[in-house]
């Protein structure tokens, strides 16, 4: 069953805007985390946050947490086209699972 | 270092029959998960491997099953498939931990006739 649910599950913007995506989950977790599957490939591991960190950066992705509200968003900013590509969030649940449960994905398409 | 690599990376195949994937995780990585891949249901987790051991299953039939060898390369056998079984299979390593960061293999797309 999914953990994570991510909104929208659709975001069509402009070249040069900010994209945001928010991702919720239900259990206490260990960390969460972000990827971006280009078509039908496999997935690419953008960002790791753990439990008692509230805000990461990495280049123009800009990830938050907030485990009281047990949500998550991905801010990208100064988006390219190159950035088209669906976006995961995935949860490590607390009580040693050793496994990710994965959201359905946002759709990003960035038009130039 | 190299990638996570699989094969096939396609593949088609009937109903009833079985299928063999194959997995080559990043060297020095010790665990390998499988996650299968449908619109329908999205990234749904399979199995994951530490050590040549089973750690963990997803909720899936007892058709689905894999193993790993004392190299961490990692096997997952489908049998008697179903129409149902067609999907994006993806395998991912990470150094220790399941839960931890995950690199993916470009996947091994099936379809079942």
């Amino acid at each position: 069953s999914q953990q994570g649910e991510e909104d929208p599950q659709a975001l069509s913007i402009q070249e040069g805007e900010n994209a945001t995506m928010n991702c919720s989950y239900k259990t206490s977790i260990n960390n969460l985390q972000w990827y971006r599957q280009n078509s039908g490939r496999g997935l690419v591991h953008l960002i790791l946050i753990r439990s008692n960190e509230r805000e990461k950066h990495s280049g123009r992705l800009r990830v938050t947490l907030d485990t009281s509200k047990k949500s998550s968003s991905l801010l990208i900013t100064a988006s390219r086209a190159a950035d088209t590509a669906s976006y995961f969030c995935a949860t490590d649940e607390k009580g040693g699972s050793e496994k990710l449960v994965f959201g359905k994905g946002t759709k990003l398409t960035v038009n130039p | 270092k190299a990638g996570v690599t699989q094969t096939p990376r396609y593949l088609i195949k009937t109903r009833g029959q079985q299928v063999t994937l194959s997995c080559s995780p990043i060297s020095g990585h010790r665990s390998v998960s499988w996650y299968q891949q449908t619109p329908g249901q999205g990234l749904q987790f399979l199995f994951e491997y530490f050590s040549e051991t089973q750690r963990n299953k997803g909720n899936f039939p007892g058709r689905f099953s894999g193993r790993q060898f004392s190299n961490s390369r990692s096997e997952m056998n489908v049998s008697t498939l179903e129409l149902g079984d067609s999907a994006l299979y993806l395998c991912a390593s990470s150094f220790e931990r399941g839960g931890d960061e995950q690199f993916f293999g470009p996947g091994t797309r099936l379809t079942v006739l």
